[in-house]
């Protein structure tokens, strides 16, 4: 089946830093998804991309759909205490029977204020 | 705007007991997931109904049943439980499965099988 490596698993930053974080893919995908999920809660979409070279921006937030479409970035631009959470990216593959979604492992964000 | 809700939120389990995990959406929603979160391995779905009176297989079905009620509501069953299903279980829905990249997902059940 179709694997999402997702780095890094886990980041200690300071408020204000800027933040970054991929994800691979073993196959090609159509649509790339990023994802929060706050403590206790369930995940939360942020993003969605659809077309290979795509840059769209949510606030702070700024994600790119990969021009090799196996893989994107997520960019957090001068991070919040709000932040703190898992990021998960997932995707959508040509492959995947019935058009699921692969989710790749989180990163666990914390920033210290 | 309750949006997706799952009942319980937390469980705990001797290992052989049966369960069912509820979960209902009120935003008319076409498709119904059943996702299971263990660390390190993100999101992986056991079963989904794309339609009303439809239920397929996701990536680890083993060990679980579903029903999907209605258009609103989707259980997960646990027959017989086991230590492996101690996880975070999560029910999410999207307006259809072509659309299924939005999903909204429930706030999840913490379930421990002793």
């Amino acid at each position: 089946g179709q694997q999402l490596n997702q780095s890094p698993q886990s980041m200690f930053i300071q408020e204000g830093e800027d933040v970054s974080m991929n994800c691979t893919s073993s196959s090609i995908f159509n649509t790339w998804l990023w994802y929060k999920q706050d403590p206790g809660e369930g995940p939360v979409l942020l993003i969605a991309l659809y077309k290979a070279g795509e840059l769209t921006s949510n606030g702070r937030l700024t994600a790119q759909f990969g021009i090799t479409r196996k893989d994107s970035f997520l960019n957090i631009s001068a991070s919040i205490p709000s932040d703190v959470g898992i990021y998960f990216c997932a995707g959508r593959g040509e492959e995947t029977s019935g058009s699921r979604l692969t989710f790749g492992e989180g990163t666990q964000l914390t920033v210290n204020p | 705007n309750a949006g997706v809700t799952q009942t319980p939120k937390f469980q705990v389990l001797k290992t052989g007991q049966s369960m069912t995990l509820q979960c209902a959406q009120d935003m008319n929603h076409n498709s119904m997931y059943w996702y299971r979160q263990d660390p390190g391995m993100g999101l992986r779905l056991i079963y989904y109904s794309a339609s009303e009176g439809t239920t397929d297989k996701g990536e680890v079905p083993n060990g679980y049943n579903v029903s999907r009620l209605n258009k609103r509501e989707f259980s997960l069953r646990l027959e017989s439980a086991a230590p492996s299903q101690t996880s975070v279980y999560f029910c999410a829905s999207s307006v259809g499965f072509s659309t299924n990249e939005k999903l909204f997902f429930g706030s999840g059940t913490q379930l421990s099988v002793l």
